[in-house]
């Protein structure tokens, strides 16, 4: 079944040592996103990759780093991971288009992974 | 921007009973608007999504929810609800356009016995 792969579902790490979460899709999709989301809150959008054209927050601390290297893989990387940072980490695709296109495909509907948990010792 | 604001952050429900989990949405533009289900340890589902067309959409487990436009809202109900539909959920919402969906803070529905 096409779908959003993360690894690894549970991470946990050391206060300041790096940290890299993959991402990979099966659906084709030209956009990939990475959200934040702690206990009890939204998921809260960090970054997304249209194609190859690199979309950061405004928001997002230096710390939080992303690569696609291809269509089907998206890795985040913290470079130094502090205790704020232990949250669940959720990859999302979409098929983004413009127009009608975008109307009649139901375009804009992100597919998630099932996470990537962080806990920071 | 577009924003999504979820009235309740709770709702304790018995089995059964209807429910019906709030949203309301910001925008100056036409939106896309979502609901997503999210179980424990879990990445977010999709339940049903409106685009265009008719205000009231069917999803999946039996929800539903109406668009209406003059109130901005985009409520989601179920008539029965089941134990297994414990669950967080949120409420999210897009433009034409754009690649950024925003989320509400979603609601913790709780199905008691």
């Amino acid at each position: 079944d096409a779908m959003v792969i993360q690894n690894p579902r549970y991470q946990v790490t050391q206060f300041g040592k790096p940290v890299t979460l993959s991402c990979s899709q099966t659906l084709n999709h030209n956009v990939m996103y990475w959200y934040q989301q702690k206990s009890s809150q939204a998921p809260k959008l960090l970054f997304h990759y249209y194609d190859k054209d690199f979309n950061n927050e405004a928001d997002t601390p230096d710390n939080f780093q992303s690569r696609r290297p291809n269509t089907s893989f998206c890795f985040l990387d913290i470079r130094s991971p502090g205790l704020g940072d232990a949250a669940m980490y959720l990859c999302a695709t979409s098929r983004v288009q413009t127009g009608l296109v975008a109307l009649l495909s139901g375009a804009n509907v992100l597919t998630f992974g099932a996470g990537s948990r962080l806990t920071v010792l | 921007a577009q924003s999504v604001t979820q009235l309740d952050s709770q709702v304790p429900v018995f089995e059964e009973a209807p429910v019906e989990l709030r949203c309301n949405y910001s925008s100056s533009v036409s939106v896309y608007l979502f609901w997503y289900v999210q179980y424990p340890n879990q990445g977010l589902q999709l339940l049903l999504k409106y685009l265009s067309g008719s205000t009231l959409v069917k999803g999946i487990n039996g929800f539903e929810a109406e668009f209406n436009k003059s109130q901005t809202s985009f409520h989601l109900r179920k008539p029965s609800v089941h134990i297994s539909d414990t669950a967080e959920y949120f409420c999210a919402v897009s433009v034409a356009n754009n690649n950024d969906m925003r989320f509400g803070a979603g609601t913790r529905l709780t199905v008691k016995p």
